[in-house]
């Protein structure tokens, strides 16, 4: 089946740095999304892309939708303690074909 | 607005235990679906509702997992008999449409 690789898997970082994360596939999707999870909590989305090279941005996030289809990266910038969680991306191939998640990069913040 | 509403949070059960878990999407969304995450296998899709009725299934891993929606507010997730691999994180979402999914907070579940 289709698969999202995300990367890197988790990640230490100074409060103030600016993050960089990315999921790429072998197959391509129409749709990128990216989830938040917080510890006992749900995915809360945070961004939806909807065409290739979209740029969208929400507060200091910003995510692309990579032009081959194959891939997408989320970056935060200044970064502070409450960006820790860990952060998901989600593919849609086609119509109504299910999303696809990643496995998540674990983001940890350094005051 | 309320969110997606789960319950309950946690499940402490004994293996062959029937579980049943509780699901209220947000008013006026159209789709359900349930999920399960686990640290190995992250999150999985086990079935999902398109105005109540079941549209695929084919996640559910096994004849004792089984869902079902009699109306549009309420969704539930039984797992009869419960065994001690069937511990997880179970997430119910919502969307209006098919893409834009709304999780719930989870029900953990252990299987002693």
């Amino acid at each position: 089946g289709q698969q999202l690789n995300q990367s890197p898997q988790s990640m230490f970082i100074q409060e103030g740095e600016d993050v960089s994360m990315n999921c790429t596939s072998s197959s391509i999707f129409n749709t990128w999304l990216w989830y938040k999870q917080d510890p006992g909590e749900g995915p809360v989305l945070l961004i939806a892309l909807y065409k290739a090279g979209e740029l969208t941005s929400n507060g200091r996030l910003t995510a692309q939708f990579g032009i081959t289809r194959k891939d997408s990266f989320l970056n935060i910038s200044a970064s502070i303690p409450s960006d820790v969680g860990i952060y998901f991306c989600a593919g849609l191939a086609s119509g109504n074909t299910p999303l696809v998640f990643g496995k998540g990069t674990r983001l940890s913040v350094i005051a | 607005d309320a969110g997606v509403i789960q319950s309950p949070r946690h499940e402490v059960t004994e293996m062959g235990q029937e579980v049943t878990l509780r699901c209220k999407p947000i008013s006026g969304h159209d789709y359900l679906f349930w999920y399960r995450q686990t640290m190995m296998r992250g999150l999985e899709l086990l079935i999902y509702f398109n105005n109540n009725v079941p549209i695929d299934d084919s996640g559910m891993p096994e004849d004792r997992f089984s869902a079902k929606m009699p109306n549009a507010s309420f969704s539930t997730l039984k797992i009869q008999p419960s065994e001690p691999r069937d511990s997880a994180v179970y997430f119910c979402a919502s969307s209006l449409g098919w893409l834009l999914q709304y999780f719930g907070p989870g029900t953990r579940l252990t299987v002693l």
